[in-house]
């Protein structure tokens, strides 16, 4: 019964590589984001959708591509790692379209790049 | 850009006594104010949020929110070892559609 799951838990793969995490809530909540958290523990939105359609894209590089196929889904994939991506990904969902709801936050993605 | 600041720590206090977190925030607009605990190598987990000014508890925890000094915290009382962790806090200012994350406050509590 779990809220919000990630698949997989920790990706270890070298500079140049394509990858995808993969996030699912049971939750039946309208709003799903990627966040990523750096070494500093600094917790930073990438990307929100609401009810599938994308919502919040922030000044992240074109080589990470969002794409949620219905709303309890949401996935990150990743082209061309680079060694500055290696950080903790979250998802997260919340209730509502407006926004400013709590969030559930998933057990987090550990990606690191060689 | 729409600043939350935490101190960063480590907050250290003895088992029993009162643990306080403070978060202050730039955006005078903001509507909602979060505080989540993550446990090292976990996901940040809810705690509270907090939308009017004043005090809302919840068994041992308490947000404090003070909109004219921008300013909200949180209160652990009887604070147990168990709840060592980093504390961050969150805010929704209007308009932007996303959180703003603090860094954090690293609390330590000691037996």
């Amino acid at each position: 019964d779990t809220a919000v799951s990630q698949t997989p838990k920790y990706l270890v793969t070298q500079m140049g590589n394509d990858k995808s995490i993969k996030c699912e809530q049971n939750l039946g909540h309208d709003t799903m984001y990627w966040y990523k958290q750096d070494s500093k523990k600094f917790l930073k939105i990438m990307f929100s959708y609401n009810n599938k359609e994308l919502i919040i894209n922030e000044t992240v590089p074109n080589r990470f591509s969002p794409k949620s196929p219905d709303k309890a889904h949401l996935n990150l994939h990743i082209n061309s790692l680079e060694l500055g991506d290696s950080a903790v990904y979250f998802c997260a969902s919340s209730p509502g379209s407006s926004g400013g709801s709590e969030q559930y936050f998933g057990p987090g993605t550990r990606l690191t790049v060689t | 850009q729409k600043e939350v600041e935490q101190n960063s720590g480590p907050l250290s206090v003895p088992e029993g006594a009162i643990a306080s977190l403070n978060c202050t925030y730039s955006d005078r607009g903001s509507q909602s104010f979060f505080w989540y605990r993550q446990y090292s190598g976990k996901s940040p987990e809810l705690i509270m949020f907090i939308y009017s000014n004043g005090d809302k508890e919840d068994g041992r925890f308490t947000a404090q929110l003070n909109k004219a000094s921008q300013y909200v915290s949180l209160l652990i009382r009887d604070s147990q070892p168990s709840d060592s962790a980093t504390y961050l806090c969150a805010v929704y200012p209007s308009g932007f559609n996303k959180f703003y994350f603090g860094s954090g406050t690293k609390l330590n509590v000691k037996p």
